[in-house]
């Protein structure tokens, strides 16, 4: 059963850590996503990848850093966390560059920085 | 700013009838547009799509329908199951990035 897979699916952290949050996909795709879910604002992409090392940044990109050293896993980082930062992450992959390829999501890690 | 709308967070209806969630966007380069439905806890799994050479696409209960002068999609579910109760997110696409709505909570009551 093809899947990707998110590391935590809760996580409590501190103004000021540094997270890792990471996604991993089994189905060998291409592309791989970062989006963040918050009431009202529905899903915004973060960062995306094409391809291993490549990264480009989606609508709100700031507060936050990419890595993509390996095709089936992609990391999330938080360099300095922040209250505002506090949402549901959710981490998704597709393949192609056709723009119609269906995103298959991970379950999402909700984060909470206090 | 964002380019692709659900102006109606929470649509609540009987089982048996019919469910309309209504979507609008704002880039007419989106040529790809897509229905998602999550669940609590879960991810957003891809339920149906439309090209924008098409006005419509069938699939079993659902279906999509799109109005491209007026940049409008809609999502049709007949017949309303307990089941359907669940976030559907409309999203758009003119490359391999998605812009997602904000989401329509829809309850199905028995």
């Amino acid at each position: 059963d093809v899947k990707v897979t998110q590391s935590s699916r809760y996580l409590v952290k501190r103004t000021g850590e540094k997270v890792f949050l990471e996604c991993v996909q089994d189905m060998d795709h291409e592309n791989m996503f970062w989006y963040r879910q918050d009431p009202g604002l529905g899903l915004r992409l973060i960062y995306f990848s094409y391809d291993v090392k490549m990264k480009e940044k989606g609508d709100i990109p700031e507060g936050y850093s990419v890595s993509r050293e390996k095709k089936e896993r992609f990391s999330l980082i938080l360099e300095s966390a922040s209250t505002n930062q506090t949402s549901m992450y959710l981490c998704a992959s597709s393949s192609g560059l056709q723009g119609n390829e269906k995103l298959l999501f991970g379950s999402g890690t909700q984060l909470s920085v206090l | 700013d964002q380019q692709v709308k659900q102006n109606s967070p929470s649509l609540s209806v009987q089982e048996g009838r019919i469910s309309i969630l209504n979507c609008d966007y704002t880039n007419s380069m989106f040529d790809y547009f897509l229905w998602y439905k999550k669940y609590p806890a879960e991810g957003p799994t891809f339920l149906i799509s439309i090209s924008s050479i098409k006005d419509k696409n069938e699939d079993g209960r659902f279906t999509v329908f799109l109005n491209k002068s007026a940049k409008h999609l809609s999502l049709h579910i007949v017949p309303s199951q307990p089941g359907d109760s669940a976030v559907y997110f409309c999203a758009a696409s003119n490359d391999y990035k998605l812009s997602f709505g904000a989401g329509t909570t829809v309850t199905v009551r028995a």
